[in-house]
């Protein structure tokens, strides 16, 4: 069955530092999400990405975040000024179509020092 | 704003027992409504989904779901849990406006054997 996967599995960074964290979608799926949980909490939706732009994105989502799909396959998570409330486990997750189930990779743990 | 409820944070049975996790959901529009499942160590599965049609949703590994559009509620049951279900299980509610997915804070299984 074709997987989510994601890189890195663990990413440790100093506070104030850029983290790239990257997706592989299934092939033919077309709508791409991240979603974060913090330890202990509910899994957070952050933005949704279709037809190479952000369709939704939440409150977290804000101006240190963005996304994006460099080479057509990539699909990217960046944080560009870490903080430690952003340490959390981030899953990719992705769709072949708009309600259909997610498939989620098995995500990436960031940990902010 | 849309909510997901798990009221059962952390749920111990031994095995042969049967399980009930609740799932509440407030949004009063049409939903599609699914429940995954973390093993340890492993990404978010899917367990079982419910867009439309009968309200009870037979899902992998014996799980099952009964959707009751009166009490916003989509609980997960199964007659006879086993060691290997132990995992982390999450609802999710997609409202049928959009491709956003919300989910619950989750519960811990543990089955002892």
């Amino acid at each position: 069955e074709p997987e989510v996967t994601q890189t890195p599995s663990h990413q440790v960074t100093q506070m104030g530092q850029e983290v790239i964290l990257r997706c592989v979608p299934i092939s033919n799926h077309l709508y791409f999400y991240w979603y974060r949980q913090i330890l202990g909490q509910k899994v957070e939706f952050l933005v949704s990405f279709y037809n190479n732009e952000i369709s939704e994105k939440s409150e977290i989502f804000d101006d240190q975040f963005s996304v994006e799909r460099p080479d057509g396959s990539n699909f990217t998570l960046k944080i560009r000024s870490t903080k430690l409330e952003d340490s959390a486990m981030y899953f990719c997750a992705t769709t072949l179509e708009t309600n259909s189930p997610l498939h989620f990779g098995n995500g990436t743990r960031l940990t902010v020092t | 704003a849309q909510s997901v409820s798990q009221h059962n944070h952390h749920v111990i049975l031994s095995e042969a027992a049967s399980l009930e996790l609740g799932c509440n959901y407030s949004y009063g529009g049409t939903v599609n409504l699914f429940w995954y499942v973390q093993y340890p160590g492993q990404h978010l599965q899917l367990l079982l989904k419910y867009f439309s049609g009968d309200p009870l949703v037979k899902g992998i590994k014996g799980f099952e779901a009964e959707f009751i559009k009166s009490k916003f509620s989509f609980n997960l049951r199964k007659p006879s849990v086993q060691w290997s279900d132990t995992a982390e299980y999450f609802c999710a509610v997609n409202p049928n406006t959009g491709n956003q997915f919300y989910f619950g804070t989750g519960t811990s299984l543990t089955v002892i054997p």
